[in-house]
């Protein structure tokens, strides 16, 4: 099944507490990127990667950090996670380019006390 | 006002009748995208329109797109229940390699 997978789902963690949330699609395709959802602020996308080893900065980077060493999987680390990162964050993905039909992950919660 | 504001921000409506929803834009697009969201869950892809399309249909949605006015409409008819969700409207800027969500539209569709 073609599907773009996150791990984990639900997360509560301590301010300052590294950790990495994990992203992983079985379509092939070039173009991943991260968003974080807050109440009355919408889809904010944090980075995105054209393809492997191609990252850049999206609308919200501050504190987080990407990698894109194969093309299947797109890590999102928070080196020092601070309570306003608490949010829901969705990875997606999408053949090529930023603007084609994107696939959502499930999402994962983060609580950051 | 953002790029990609939907209107209304809740519609609630009995289920069979016709649910609309508008989104406006402020810059050029390559194309626009309709999501659904399901509480807490991922979004899913319902339709897309490309800036020289003006309609759009897919079962009971319809879509249309006004490049003029900057303004796009989703239509759903003949709701169910099932179709209670979020609905984001999503603008492909034409230069910029991204996609930019609205606020979204809470749907309910009363039984």
């Amino acid at each position: 099944e073609a599907q773009v997978t996150q791990n984990p789902r639900y997360l509560i963690t301590v301010t300052g507490k590294k950790l990495t949330v994990t992203c992983s699609q079985n379509m092939n395709h070039e173009y991943m990127s991260w968003y974080r959802q807050d109440p009355g602020l919408g889809l904010r996308q944090i980075y995105y990667s054209m393809n492997v080893e191609v990252t850049d900065k999206g609308d919200v980077p501050e504190g987080y950090k990407v990698s894109r060493k194969e093309k299947r999987n797109f890590p999102l680390i928070l080196e020092s996670p601070s309570p306003n990162q608490t949010s829901l964050y969705f990875c997606a993905s999408s053949f090529t380019k930023s603007y084609n039909e994107q696939f959502f992950g499930p999402g994962t919660r983060l609580t950051v006390l | 006002s953002q790029q990609g504001e939907e209107d209304p921000q809740a519609l609630s409506i009995q289920e069979g009748e016709n649910a609309t929803m508008n989104c406006s834009y402020k810059t050029s697009i390559n194309n626009l995208q309709w999501y659904r969201q399901n509480s807490g869950r991922g979004l899913v892809h319902l339709i897309l329109i490309r800036s020289n399309e003006r309609e759009k249909h897919s079962g009971r949605l319809r879509v249309t797109l006004d490049t003029s006015k900057k303004s796009s409409s989703l239509l759903i008819t003949a709701s169910r229940a099932a179709d209670t969700a979020s609905y984001f409207c999503a603008t492909a800027l034409g230069r910029a390699q991204k996609l930019v969500f609205g606020q979204g539209t809470r749907l309910t569709i009363n039984p």
